[in-house]
């Protein structure tokens, strides 16, 4: 069955510190996986999403993400936080559902983002 | 362009109340969703709709319908509203159900049943 793990509850991280927000996911065939970000009382927004090719996929808010295969890991990944930045973030793997027999997104549990000035 | 926007934000209802919200998108997608969040258990898939008069059963239908009269528009209805159904509400659509395509998400409805 398919799915995905966000190990970490909360992440927290310096400004200007580089960041990462892990995912790991399990899917029967090729995995076609997003990440979105959710601001305080707002929708979720679209960050970025790998379906074939170069395993750096690089998204909006100069975020990008690592595929890892043999890992089974799709790690968001910045360079430098932004206080902005902090958000709760989700990672989802788009894979059919024999529940309902089509092809859905099924999403982790979240990840808080904090960056501290 | 405003994409998918969702009416009403908030709702306070009592247990038994019915209620529908509605969720609209300008972007001429075929396809809609509604998913309900909790915490720590992420997004789940309550129903969706493949195209206009088309919909079909997520993850965790139950207490809930929907219908899809007109193509930009998708309403989540609760008849019997219990205290289980307490959760934030979210819409969203796509160009299709092929696994590349993004889905795009409305800003939410939080809903409380007493």
């Amino acid at each position: 069955a398919q799915s995905v793990a966000q190990p970490e509850d909360q992440v927290n991280v310096a400004e200007g510190n580089p960041l990462t927000v892990k995912c790991t996911y399990s899917v029967s065939g090729n995995p076609y996986l997003f990440w979105y970000v959710q601001y305080p009382n707002r929708g979720l927004q679209f960050l970025l999403k790998y379906i074939t090719g170069d395993n750096l996929v690089k998204g909006s808010y100069g975020f990008e993400a690592e595929f890892n295969k043999s890992q089974t890991s799709f790690h968001l990944k910045k360079p430098s936080a932004l206080v902005s930045d902090s958000a709760l973030y989700f990672c989802a793997v788009r894979a059919f559902g024999i529940q309902t027999g089509a092809n859905n997104l099924f999403f982790g549990t979240g990840t808080r983002l904090t960056v501290i000035p | 362009n405003a994409g998918v926007t969702q009416t009403p934000k908030f709702r306070v209802l009592k247990t038994g109340q019915s209620m529908t919200l509605l969720c609209a998108q300008d972007m001429n997608h075929e396809y809609m969703y509604w998913y309900r969040q909790d915490p720590g258990m992420g997004l789940r898939l309550i129903h969706y709709s493949v195209g206009e008069g088309t919909t079909a059963k997520g993850e965790v239908p139950d207490g809930y319908n929907v219908s899809r009269l007109k193509k930009q528009n998708f309403l989540l209805g609760l008849e019997s509203a219990a205290p289980s159904q307490t959760s934030v509400y979210f819409c969203a659509s796509s160009t299709g159900t092929d696994r590349t395509d993004t889905q795009y998400f409305g800003p939410g409805t939080r809903l409380t049943v007493l």
